[in-house]
């Protein structure tokens, strides 16, 4: 079964602050894709990202950094020098197709309430 | 560009109506998909379709019907509405196979059943 949890329900902090949100998933698939999105309180889902599972490799964008560790099963994404603009519920989502037999199927986390105050 | 249009954004139903949430790309993506989103459960699938004619659940298919007879469009039927359906309605489309490439999402429509 495909699974994502995010842990962290609500993450508050002060502007400027660096803020990690965590994301552990579970798939037996070899082949799978992690996604992050963004979505701000106009509730529009915003594409941040995708890995492939072959590569772990971190990403940098900006203020925006990834962490994937196949070892642990985590994409953890990090918001460096956070801004009031930031404040939204973060999502990432997982797409494997076991036996090749699954379409294009994104299982989503529960998602995090980042809140940045100014 | 518009991408992908839901309508209507907003609705109220009474127990029992029936209604159509409408989705149109015109990104020429042949992947599409219907997530609701309840408050702090994040997105569940409804339904998806991989080509004109073809459709198949996903994992909260009751009480939904979907088709898909054009490339560009993909309703969703909401029939004998019930509390439990009041939610928050995401159409999606995907250009690449496999689940590879990422969703783009309409606005989102915003149902409310009494």
């Amino acid at each position: 079964a495909q699974k994502v949890t995010q842990a962290q329900t609500e993450i508050s902090v002060v502007e400027k602050e660096d803020v990690t949100l965590d994301c552990v998933y579970e798939t037996r698939d070899t082949t799978y894709y992690l996604f992050w999105y963004k979505q701000p309180p106009s509730g529009e889902l915003v594409f941040l990202i995708r890995r492939n599972s072959f590569d772990e490799q971190n990403e940098i964008s900006g203020r925006y950094s990834w962490n994937f560790q196949k070892s642990t099963s985590s994409f953890n994404f990090t918001i460096t020098a956070s801004q009031v603009v930031d404040s939204a519920v973060y999502f990432c989502a997982l797409s494997a197709s076991p036996g090749g037999s699954t379409l294009g199927r994104l299982y989503f986390g529960r998602g995090t309430q980042l809140t940045v105050w100014p | 560009n518009a991408g992908v249009t839901q309508t209507p954004k907003f609705r109220i139903l009474k127990i029992g109506q029936s209604m159509t949430l409408q989705c149109t790309q015109d990104m020429n993506h042949n992947y599409m998909y219907w997530y609701r989103q309840d408050p702090g459960m994040g997105l569940k699938l409804i339904y998806y379709s991989v080509g004109a004619g073809i459709t198949d659940k996903g994992e909260v298919p009751n009480g939904y019907n979907v088709s898909r007879s054009t490339t560009e469009d993909f309703p969703l039927r909401l029939e004998l509405a019930a509390p439990s359906q009041t939610s928050v309605y995401f159409c999606a489309s995907s250009y690449l196979t496999r689940g590879t490439g990422e969703l783009f999402f309409g606005e989102g429509s915003r149902l409310t059943v009494l």
